[in-house]
C-alpha cells in the first residue's frame, strides 16, 4: 500500500528566503507525482506534475525534483513571498491507476 | 476553459440527516473523482468514475455513501445518514482519463460539510 509522507508539517520563514519542501513515498512504482497548493477554504491548485521518466519540472520560482528510486521529491521555492503562504500537498499515482495518494501536506507561512 | 464546479460550497446538517453534493467536471473529461479531506489530512479517494462506470469505490463507506454519474457528465455524492465523523471537505476532480497521457487531475473548490 502506497504511503506518502511530507516533512515538515509546518514551516515559517521570512520573506525572500529560499526553501525546500520534502515528500517521500514508499512504493517507487509510480506513474507521476504532482505538487498542489491549497489555500484556506479552497480547492487544490496543481503546481507541477513530474512524470516518472522525468527528473524535474520548473514553473517560475518553483522547481520540483523527483528521485523515483529513492522514493523522494522536493519542491524548491525561490525568493519566497507572503502570497506563497498556503498548504502544499504532494501526491502520486501508481501505474495502472489514476488514483492520487496524498501526503498530509506542509503548511507554509511566509512572514513579511 | 471553465473549471470543475461544485455546489453547495458549505453545508451544515445534524447527524442522521442526509445531504447531497453536486459536481460538474471540465467539459470533455472522461474521468471524475470524489475525494474526502478531513481537517489536517490529505484528500482520500472515495470513488472514481470513467464516463458513467465505477472504476474504484474501494474506500467508499457503502452503508451510508452513494454516488452516481448519470450520462457520464455531472455527478452527485450522497450521505445518508450522516455521522459526526463525516465532517470534512468533499472535493471533486476530473481528468481526461485514458485519452490523456498524464492523468493530470483538476480540482473543484470543494464542499465543506459540518455535521453537528
Amino acid at each position: 500500500k502506497q504511503e506518502v509522507t511530507q516533512i515538515p508539517a509546518a514551516l515559517s520563514v521570512p520573506e525572500g528566503e529560499n526553501l525546500v519542501l520534502n515528500c517521500s513515498f514508499t512504493d517507487s512504482a509510480i506513474y507521476n507525482l504532482q505538487w498542489f497548493r491549497q489555500d484556506p477554504g479552497k480547492g487544490l491548485t496543481s503546481l507541477l506534475l513530474i512524470q516518472s521518466s522525468q527528473r524535474e519540472q520548473t514553473s517560475g520560482r518553483l522547481n520540483a525534483s523527483l528521485d523515483k528510486s529513492s522514493g523522494r521529491s522536493t519542491l524548491y521555492i525561490a525568493a519566497s513571498q507572503p502570497g506563497d503562504s498556503a498548504t502544499y500537498l504532494c501526491a502520486v499515482t501508481q501505474g495502472g491507476s489514476e488514483k492520487l495518494v496524498f501526503g498530509k501536506g506542509t503548511k507554509l507561512t511566509v512572514n513579511p | 476553459e471553465a473549471g470543475v464546479a461544485q455546489s453547495p460550497r458549505y453545508k451544515i446538517i445534524e447527524k442522521r440527516q442526509s445531504v447531497a453534493f453536486w459536481c460538474n467536471p471540465i467539459s470533455g473529461h472522461a474521468t471524475l473523482y470524489w475525494y474526502q479531506q478531513i481537517l489536517g489530512q490529505g484528500p482520500k479517494l472515495l470513488i472514481q468514475f470513467q464516463n458513467n462506470g465505477v472504476v474504484d469505490d474501494s474506500q467508499l463507506p457503502k452503508d451510508r455513501f452513494s454516488a452516481e454519474r448519470l450520462k457520464g457528465v455531472d455527478s452527485t455524492l450522497k450521505i445518508q445518514p450522516a455521522k459526526l465523523e463525516d465532517s470534512a471537505v468533499y472535493l471533486c476532480a476530473s481528468s481526461l482519463g485514458p485519452s490523456g497521457s498524464l492523468y493530470e487531475q483538476y480540482f473543484g473548490p470543494g464542499t465543506r460539510l459540518t455535521v453537528t
